[in-house]
């Protein structure tokens, strides 16, 4: 049982380049979530899906889209990197109203 | 705006020594969560609350929903406890979360 798995762990990318955080889960959970995480600020929530095809904003979604073609995977993507996204990226799962499982982190820096 | 508040922010404690750490927020919500975050930057589910008391070996939780508070206590405290505690409200779909309670403990 692998839990959640969030690749790659670390990235560095230039300003205007895109990339794709893979995040997979095998709890067949319904409530998937990005947050990152910035000195001083705590986690906070990027994109969340409650199900397959249904995804939704959280508090800072500029600059990200995301998708939830299955139940396990829900990728979060970076359009066009800019240095304000250099930031610790964590993805989580549970059921919606309990305990939420994450992963490892993806630490991004864009230079 | 913080919807969440924790504190302290830093905590240092000796071996052996009771801790608790304070959350306070400013949103209705259907459950409160707390967070372990080790040095490595981990992640993990300490408890989830909705009403009451829960304990989970030396570690033990506490809402008032009514204040908006919730307490973690450890007791007991060991130096494998070092590690940030981080309180995390649900309301809706949304999470917020405050910015965490750095606990070290000295043998």
């Amino acid at each position: 049982n692998a839990g959640v798995t969030q690749t790659p762990k670390f990235q560095v990318l230039k300003t205007g380049q895109s990339m794709t955080l893979q995040c997979a889960q095998d709890m067949n959970h319904e409530y998937m979530s990005w947050y990152r995480q910035d000195p001083g600020m705590g986690l906070r929530l990027i994109h969340y899906s409650v199900g397959a095809g249904i995804t939704d904003q959280g508090e800072v979604p500029n600059g990200y889209n995301v998708s939830r073609s299955t139940t396990e995977d829900f990728p979060l993507r970076l359009l066009s990197a800019a240095p304000s996204q250099t930031s610790v990226y964590f993805c989580a799962s549970g059921g919606i109203e309990q305990p939420q499982h994450f992963g490892d982190g993806t630490r991004l820096s864009i230079l | 705006k913080n919807e969440v508040e924790q504190s302290p922010q830093n905590l240092t404690a000796q071996e052996g020594e009771f801790i608790t750490i304070n959350c306070s927020y400013s949103v209705g919500i259907s459950a409160l969560h707390w967070l372990q975050q080790h040095p490595g930057g981990g992640i993990v589910s300490l408890f989830m609350l909705s009403s009451g008391k829960k304990k989970h070996g030396r570690l033990i939780a506490t809402i008032n929903i009514q204040e908006k508070h919730s307490s973690l206590h450890i007791t007991a405290s060991h130096p494998r406890d070092s590690a940030v505690y981080i309180c995390a409200v649900h309301t809706g779909n949304q999470f917020y979360f405050g910015t965490g309670t750095s606990l070290t403990v000295i043998p």
